[in-house]
């Protein structure tokens, strides 16, 4: 089955620590997304890619770091200087990122992130 | 941005349908209207989207007002596996960066009762 994993489901980390989400797709899709989701909120867009070894900051970059080294795979470092990372962390992807486009995105099951 | 304004909660009892509305006045020309699901600790699926005309998929349905003003996601039997977070958002494809990020706002929490 196609589809996008993320892992793992449920992680902690002291404070202080970096800690990289893993996202990977066989979906063959072109663009990769990374949202965080904090309780009774919506999504906000860390980081975004439309095509391997390009990315784009998002409204809440800061704090966050990604990499897109392969097309299947899309990781998010969350470092220390993220001031209120304990949240949960959503991947998604799409066909493409086309202008004039408006491809559904498929996600994640999602992280759900602690720090203390 | 255009805004959409969604209740806040909605009960239904299982197998009966459900209309979940959603208001959008400021809506310009181009924009799509979208809505996603999100089932608890799950990450949000697509459901349905249209511009003008009413949509049916297997999914849903989605009615649209014809001033696009408003519009209404139907689920004809609601089942246990529906209780979930629905969210209606607007998606311009002509909005360059705008076009491909997904803000959904606080939704409505749709419980199905047995």
């Amino acid at each position: 089955d196609g589809g996008i994993t993320q892992s793992p489901k449920y992680l902690f980390r002291k404070e202080g620590q970096n800690v990289t989400l893993s996202c990977e797709q066989n979906l063959n899709h072109d663009a990769m997304y990374w949202y965080r989701q904090d309780p009774g909120q919506g999504l906000r867009l860390i980081y975004y890619s439309q095509i391997v070894n390009d990315f784009q900051k998002g409204d809440i970059a800061e704090g966050y770091s990604v990499s897109r080294e392969k097309k299947e795979s899309f990781p998010l470092t969350v470092t220390s200087a993220q001031k209120n990372p304990t949240a949960f962390y959503l991947c998604a992807s799409s066909i493409a990122l086309a202008a004039h486009s408006l491809y559904e995105q498929y996600f994640g099951p999602g992280t759900r992130l602690t720090v203390t | 941005d255009a805004k959409t304004t969604q209740p806040n909660s909605m009960e239904s009892n299982e197998e009966e349908p459900v209309h979940l509305p959603c208001n959008h006045s400021t809506i310009s020309g181009t924009d799509y209207i979208h809505w996603y699901r999100q089932l608890p600790s799950q990450g949000p699926e697509y459901v349905i989207h249209g511009l003008t005309s009413n949509v049916n998929n297997r999914m849903a349905s989605l009615a649209i007002a014809e001033d696009r003003k408003s519009s209404t996601l139907i689920l004809h039997r609601a089942t246990l596996r529906d209780a979930a977070v629905y969210y209606c958002i607007l998606r311009d494809p002509n909005s360059g960066a705008g076009s491909y990020q997904l803000t959904f706002g606080k939704g409505t929490k749709l419980s199905v009762i047995p």
